[in-house]
């Protein structure tokens, strides 16, 4: 069966150090690979999309890789600042339905001071 | 814009009640589509809709569940009747067609069955 796995314990950085979460899947063939933030209480944030086709993709502070070989993406958040403190969703789009995105069960990041 | 609008914010109704949630999506956005929220499944795709068609409701849990799109700016989610299960928050989110942007999430509904 299809299966999304990100690291479900907590993250603990160090203000200013890159942030490193894990997207891992199964039994997909990935259209694009999406990036969400989730803060309590609020609906997730849409941050990055990332194509089958594409090694990485950068926004500002933020870098995702994809890698179809490993099945894997990595989100880095360098820089980190407290305000980064928030739970990051990964969501895949498969080739056969393209609209629709499955998502993965975050991983909650906090920044310490 | 406003975003994503989602009514009411939170709902507590008794076991065996119907609720109905609301969602208005923005203006332009051709796909609509239901979540539930749970810590213990996460977050999960319940129907979605394109131009105002119910494209895939794989993931509505049962028969008790139905969703409607009457128009491009409001779609429910009814539950009847409601269970202790059901308790969750419940999002709705829109996108367009070939946006690279994603998904937009509204607020939630937080549902509580006592």
């Amino acid at each position: 069966s299809q299966k999304i796995e990100q690291n479900s314990e907590a993250l603990n950085i160090q203000e200013g150090k890159t942030a490193t979460l894990t997207c891992n899947y199964t039994n997909y063939s990935p259209a694009y690979l999406q990036w969400y933030r989730q803060d309590p209480g609020r609906g997730p944030v849409f941050l990055l999309l990332i194509r089958e086709n594409e090694k990485e993709k950068r926004k500002e502070r933020l870098k995702v890789t994809f890698d179809t070989t490993l099945k894997q993406s990595l989100f880095h958040i360098t820089a980190s600042q407290p305000a980064d403190s928030a739970t990051y969703l990964c969501a895949l789009a498969s080739s056969s339905s393209a609209s629709k995105i499955i998502f993965g069960s975050g991983t909650r990041l906090s920044i310490r001071p | 814009d406003a975003g994503v609008i989602q009514s009411p914010r939170h709902e507590v109704t008794e076991m065996g009640q119907e609720v109905t949630l609301r969602c208005k999506p923005i203006s332009g956005h051709d796909y609509l589509f239901w979540y539930r929220q749970t810590m213990m499944r996460g977050l999960e795709l319940l129907i979605y809709f394109n131009n105002n068609v119910p494209i895939d409701d794989s993931g509505m849990p049962e028969d008790r569940f139905s969703a409607k799109m009457p128009n491009a700016s409001f779609s429910t989610l009814k539950i009847q009747p409601s269970e202790p299960r059901d308790s969750a928050v419940y999002f709705c989110a829109s996108s367009r067609t070939g946006s690279p942007t994603g998904q937009y999430f509204g607020p939630g509904t937080r549902l509580t069955v006592t």
